[in-house]
């Protein structure tokens, strides 16, 4: 695998379920984030994790809880979601302190709460 | 605080013409800039990076864009569209001052037509 890689691809799920979106990046990065992409709106970040740590959190619902166990691996665990949370949920990540900063992306899952 | 402004949400060119993609940016700080490109169904891909080197920057796909201070403005040509332009771009600042954010304009579709 190369590059910033997200699975599932697609998810539906009921507004009463728990699911988790899956990031990996094997490019050695130190940083990695959340974005929320919807119709006819602008990216919106959600969350910033530096070196594992929670650096930014946008005023995101509780219902969206992120997770970074390492560098290398992002989760964002999912519950009790709302059908205004269908979008296209994308991950990122950079190289910190020494890159030039630019932003590689995940091909995104593609959610949709029923 | 940054912010990007993408004039023109939707942008028609013909094969072969000219493709400008307009972006103003307003930082505090001397910005990194870049611009992505989306295709359907797919994440955000690095086309260009202005880091304060060369004002003019050139990316893939034949795509180049000039760093204009007085103008605060980071545009995006092509000297020749082809079919395979054919795509959502996005234009993103980063201020230098510190912190990871990125700053994402809300997006340019460009049509291409034969």
């Amino acid at each position: 695998e190369t590059g910033v890689t997200q699975t599932p691809r697609h998810l539906v799920m009921g507004m009463t379920n728990k699911k988790s979106l899956k990031c990996e990046q094997h490019l050695g990065h130190n940083a990695m984030y959340w974005y929320k992409q919807s119709a006819k709106k602008p990216l919106e970040l959600m969350f910033v994790y530096n070196f594992k740590e929670q650096t930014e959190n946008n005023s995101v619902p509780s219902r969206f809880s992120p997770e970074c166990p390492n560098s290398s691996h992002l989760f964002l665990h999912l519950h009790t979601l709302q059908p205004e949370d269908s979008a296209l949920y994308l991950c990122a990540s950079s190289q910190e302190q020494g890159g030039t900063y630019e932003q590689y992306f995940g091909p995104g899952t593609r959610l949709t709460v029923t | 605080a940054q912010s990007v402004t993408q004039l023109g949400s939707h942008v028609s060119v013909s094969e072969g013409a000219l493709v400008l993609l307009r972006c103003n940016y307003s930082s505090s700080v001397p910005p990194y800039l870049f611009w992505y490109v989306q295709y359907p169904n797919q994440g955000l891909q690095l086309l260009l990076k202005y880091t304060s080197a060369a004002t003019l920057v050139k990316g893939i796909n034949g795509f180049e864009a000039e760093f204009k201070k007085s103008e605060t403005s980071f545009h995006l040509t092509k000297p020749s569209a082809h079919m395979s332009d054919a795509a959502e771009y996005f234009c993103a600042v980063r201020g230098t001052g510190g912190g990871n954010k990125l700053t994402f304009g809300t997006g340019t579709q460009l049509k291409v037509e034969l």
